[in-house]
């Protein structure tokens, strides 16, 4: 089973919201991300967790606060996001070994109003 | 810098008319190289690994090959349902932990195949 499952689908959220999304996988993979990817692009490094510990956080604005709670779980906790921030989001899981495959989940579009 | 190219942006085809899609990739090292397909609104579904020249995978319609500089993406007898946009990614050495997983991607090529 190579399942990677993101709540929800969908979002909408006023600019004064505060919400998370959450992902789950249960491949026992050790490495987590977030991808943010907007309309005809490539998706976009966000951060990423090896081993429930933050290892790369791409210079996100602090309106993205990541969080893994244990070794299957991520969440990404919005708060003041502005309407540019509207994309799919997109998680992933790996082995973390390195060289290895990621696994996407479906995505969550938000859309921020 | 570490890059990665994808040609052509667009390609559409006739069913059953067999194409290649190029990656061309610089990279100081490289610890993987991947191929997803993306449906419309919907998440990368993993594809292939390459780890070094010469290696090919086969997959149904799709044949991925790697050489020092490139991937091909060859799609034989291709059908509608295999229209989707196509994503090529490397992984480029780790230096310390700062690089754990990071994959580059090209920008896709986005496949029509008419019936």
């Amino acid at each position: 089973d190579t399942e990677v499952t993101q709540t929800p689908k969908h979002l909408v959220m006023g600019m004064t919201n505060k919400k998370s999304l959450k992902c789950e996988q249960h491949m026992g993979h050790r490495a987590m991300y977030w991808y943010k990817q907007k309309a005809k692009k490539p998706p976009e490094l966000m951060f990423v967790y090896s081993y429930e510990k933050l290892s790369i956080n791409e210079s996100v604005p602090s309106r993205f606060s990541p969080e893994c709670p244990n070794s299957s779980l991520l969440n990404l906790h919005l708060h003041a996001l502005q309407p540019e921030d509207s994309a799919l989001y997109l998680c992933a899981s790996s082995q973390g070994r390195g060289g290895d495959e990621q696994y996407f989940g479906p995505g969550t579009r938000l859309t921020v109003t | 810098e570490d890059q990665v190219t994808q040609s052509p942006e667009a390609l559409r085809l006739q069913e059953g008319e067999s194409s290649s899609l190029n990656c061309s990739y610089t990279v100081s090292g490289l610890r993987g190289l991947f191929w997803y397909r993306q449906d419309p609104g919907k998440g990368p579904e993993f594809l292939f690994t390459l780890y070094s020249a010469g290696e090919e995978k086969e997959k149904e319609r799709l044949k991925a090959t790697l050489t020092k500089k490139e991937s091909f993406l060859h799609i034989t007898a291709p059908k509608p349902e295999d229209s989707a946009t196509y994503l090529c990614a490397v992984q480029p050495p780790v230096h310390g932990s700062s690089n754990t997983g990071k994959l580059i991607f090209g920008q896709g090529t986005t496949l029509q195949v008419k019936p």
